[in-house]
């Protein structure tokens, strides 16, 4: 079983709002990922979260914050988000980081709409 | 800068045909290298990984790996439309450097 699941699958919010998306995955897998992918552009990284530590991408604006509550759970919480944050975001996990060659399992992903 | 360069495409080739996506790589270090393949508004989805040089076969697809000349392939044989997507190269460092994707359209 590979499967990653996250919640929602759709997200409309206004530039004020706070949300948070949900990524889970039950394979026993030691590194999570959050990816952010713009229409017709390749996924691009936003943070890894591996045997309990927590590497970010400094491109990355604060107004995006990773919160990983255990092992299969990653959450990313959002706060005053722009219109050009709009993107599908990505939920990944390998059975352990990628820099050893491990495969990345991507979930369905949450389609982002900021207003 | 590490990068992963792919031809953007579209690739068209009718149904039944052999579809080959191509790929090179700037970082010498890169060790394991994969195939993902994404519908319009869905996730990638792996097809193949590849970690040694030479051909490594599945079904359908191939995929292929020359680190001297650092450049990995993926062909696809007796191609379906249901195989028209994007394919996506990625090479892993430290992380997944991903190509910007070839999109395959095959037609009946």
């Amino acid at each position: 079983d590979t499967e990653v699941t996250q919640t929602p699958k759709h997200l409309v919010m206004g530039m004020t709002n706070k949300k948070s998306l949900k990524c889970e995955q039950h394979m026993g897998h030691r590194a999570m990922y959050w990816y952010k992918q713009k229409a017709k552009k390749p996924p691009e990284l936003m943070f890894v979260y591996s045997y309990e530590k927590l590497s970010i991408n400094e491109s990355v604006p604060s107004r995006f914050s990773p919160e990983c509550p255990n092992s299969s759970l990653l959450n990313l919480h959002l706060h005053a988000l722009q219109p050009e944050d709009s993107a599908l975001y990505l939920c990944a996990s390998s059975q352990v980081p990628t820099g050893g060659g491990e495969t990345q399992y991507f979930g369905p992903g949450t389609r982002l709409l900021v207003l | 800068q590490k990068e992963v360069e792919q031809n953007s495409g579209p690739l068209s080739v009718p149904e039944g045909a052999i579809a080959s996506l191509n790929c090179t790589y700037s970082d010498r270090v890169s060790q394991s290298f994969f195939w993902y393949r994404q519908y319009s508004g869905k996730s990638p989805e792996l097809i193949m990984s590849i970690y040694s040089n030479g051909d490594k076969e599945d079904g359908r697809f191939t995929a292929q790996l020359n680190k001297a000349s650092q450049y990995v392939s993926l062909l696809i044989r007796d191609s379906q439309p249901s195989d028209s997507a994007t394919y996506l190269c990625a090479a892993g460092t430290d992380k997944l450097i991903f190509g910007t994707g070839t999109r395959l359209q095959v037609f009946p």
